[in-house]
Order: structure tokens, then sequence, then C-alpha cells
């Protein structure tokens, strides 16, 4: 059974440039989590995902962010007009519809803006 | 401020020695979960507790839970080289499903 695929692992925007990531959670996982890790910080919830359905979206950035998770194919994270300060590691995370909790995480995206 | 802080920011430790870490939270939890991120790296899982338990066990880890003082501890025993790492413990924050993290725990054992 896969783990949670998230690509690209690196992605480099140059400022004002679109940054679009995915995230492939576990196979029967229907809940996806995205967080942002900052450079020597813990990782800070961003949005909450059920099929077709934004369920908190409580820590997005009210400008610029949006996330989706479709029926068929990866939820993706979408940031426009990316600036310095969104470079960071962008996590995905997946559970089972019953136990929200039980996270399993990918291996992450670097962005970095230049 | 944030739900979960740890302490201490850094530890530096020999092989063999035990490493403890501990985390304080501020609100009323359904459980405590423990992360390692190894430099560069994705998340992984090592241990839940919950609200009604005290006391786990998983290998050489032990971590403890007291929820009168809103604080757990993660001791690592007989430490080695691959265990350097950060480690985070993240709460759920109000029994919302998103998990509340701390800032972490960066632990090295010199060999």
């Amino acid at each position: 059974n896969a783990g949670v695929m998230q690509n690209p692992r690196h992605l480099v925007r140059r400022r004002g440039q679109e940054a679009r990531l995915r995230c492939s959670p576990m196979k029967g996982h229907s809940h996806v989590y995205w967080y942002r890790q900052l450079p020597e910080e813990g990782l800070k919830f961003m949005v909450y995902l059920q099929k077709e359905n934004i369920i908190d979206e409580s820590g997005m950035p009210k400008e610029r962010f949006s996330a989706e998770f479709p029926k068929e194919g990866p939820s993706i994270l979408r940031i426009q007009q990316v600036v310095r300060g969104d470079s960071a590691a962008y996590f995905c995370a997946s559970s089972p519809p019953s136990v929200s909790y039980e996270q399993y995480f990918g291996p992450g995206t670097r962005l970095t803006v230049t | 401020s944030q739900q979960g802080e740890e302490d201490p920011q850094a530890l530096s430790i020999q092989e063999g020695e035990n490493a403890t870490m501990n985390c304080s939270y501020k609100t009323s939890i359904n459980n405590l979960q423990w992360y390692r991120q190894n430099s560069g790296r994705g998340l992984v899982h090592l241990i839940l507790i919950r609200s009604n338990e005290r006391e786990k066990h998983s290998g050489r880890l032990r971590v403890t839970l007291d929820t009168s003082k809103k604080s757990s501890s993660l001791l690592i025993t007989a430490s080695r080289a691959a265990d350097t790492a950060s480690y985070f413990c993240a709460t759920d924050f109000q029994g919302a499903q998103k998990l509340v993290f701390g800032q972490g725990t960066r632990l090295t054992i010199n060999p």
C-alpha cells in the first residue's frame, strides 16, 4: 500500500508565478490535509478537504491560496502570484474516514520563490 | 500562541544515553501524538496517546500524558545516532480534525 505521494518534491518559482502542489492520499483515505512548515518551525494547518468539499480552511491565507480535492485525481494546493514569504515546505496528510486524527504524511514539497 | 510547545528546543546527548522531550498544550484534547522528522524529510508517526491514558510504550519510546498539567513527555532510551532528528508533538485542537504542532525539539545524538 503506497503512502501519501506528493509532487513535485522541489519547486522553484519566480515572484509572481503560480505554484501547483499535488497530493495523492493513501488508498482508501478520503480526507486530505495541507500543512505549511517554515524553516525551524513546526507545521501549521492550512486546509482540510474531503472529496469535492472544503471542510475547514481556517489556516489558509485569504488571498492567493486555494485548494481542491476533485472526485477524480489528486488534491491540488494552488498559490497564485507567489512571493518570497511563500517559500516553505508544504506537507499533505491523509486519513481514513473514520479516524481523522490518524494522519499519514507525505514527503512534502519544498517551494522556493526567487 | 501555539497549542503545543516543546521543550527543550534543542538537545544534544551521547549515544546510549536517554533523551527526554516535553510538550505542553493549552486546551483540552482527545489525543496527543509524537512525530519524528529527519532533516529535509516528511514526518514519521511515532506514537499516539489518548486523553484517558497516562503512559504508553513502543520499543525504546515511552510517552506519558498528564492532562491535569496539560503536558506530555517523550523518552527515548538507549539513544542511537539514527535517532538524530526533530521531534514534534501534535494535538487535536478542541476535537477538530486538524492537528496543531509545536515548534519541535531538535535532538542530536553524538557518537
